[in-house]
């Protein structure tokens, strides 16, 4: 079975400060790999997602992850933030030949101060 | 755009009541999930269904049961609540492929057991 680590639980930035957020993953087989973001009062968005070819994935509203495999990791980032990007982001795997059942992290509160 | 709608955004429910949770998708999706997210444990899956009336187990299904007997509706019951089950609760769908769809998901429930 799948696991998902998201070490940081909540982070603060200043507003146009970087941001990186960790994911590590655990399992044996090819892996699917996802962002999802939760703003305030909202439901459940994908931010991007990862299934093959280029390990550097681009999303939404200026989100990009990087998948290395050799470290079981599909970290978030960044490079400016805004206030709006407060929300929580959860990382999620599930297997690509396998049911659909996605696996999450815990997430990350972040939260981003003009 | 796929729509998960879940049919209550508040719940508010006795201890000992057979506690009912309905979702609907218009997107004629295969897969079918039930959430609960509580803070600092993330998502967890209870239920899920890739098919009219199949359903697997997910990581925590005790004390609930589910039901989909047509595609777009996967129903999720809690026999007898508890308090223990005041939490959010968020539906989600999918295609079936090669699992790199990601999920769409609805607004939540947030049942609420006194």
């Amino acid at each position: 079975a799948q696991s998902v680590s998201q070490h940081n639980h909540h982070v603060i930035l200043s507003e146009a400060a970087s941001l990186e957020l960790g994911c590590n993953y655990s399992y044996g087989g090819t892996v699917n790999l996802f962002w999802y973001v939760q703003y305030p009062g909202q439901h459940l968005q994908l931010l991007l997602k990862y299934f093959s070819g280029d390990p550097l994935v681009k999303g939404i509203k200026g989100f990009e992850a990087e998948f290395i495999k050799s470290k079981f990791s599909f970290n978030l980032r960044k490079p400016s933030v805004q206030w709006s990007d407060t929300a929580e982001y959860f990382c999620a795997v599930n297997a690509r030949f396998g049911n659909e059942k996605l696996t999450f992290g815990t997430g990350t509160r972040l939260t981003i101060i003009p | 755009d796929v729509k998960v709608t879940q049919s209550s955004r508040y719940l508010v429910k006795r201890t000992g009541e057979k506690v009912f949770l309905e979702c609907v998708q218009d997107m004629d999706h295969e897969n079918m999930f039930w959430y609960r997210q509580d803070p600092g444990l993330g998502l967890r899956l209870i239920y899920f269904s890739y098919d009219v009336k199949m359903k697997e187990k997910g990581d925590i299904p005790e004390g609930y049961s589910v039901s989909r007997e047509k595609k777009e509706r996967f129903s999720l019951i809690l026999e007898s609540a508890s308090t223990n089950q005041t939490s959010m609760y968020l539906c989600a769908s999918s295609l079936t492929g090669t699992g790199n769809y990601g999920y769409t998901f609805g607004s939540g429930t947030r049942l609420t057991v006194v």
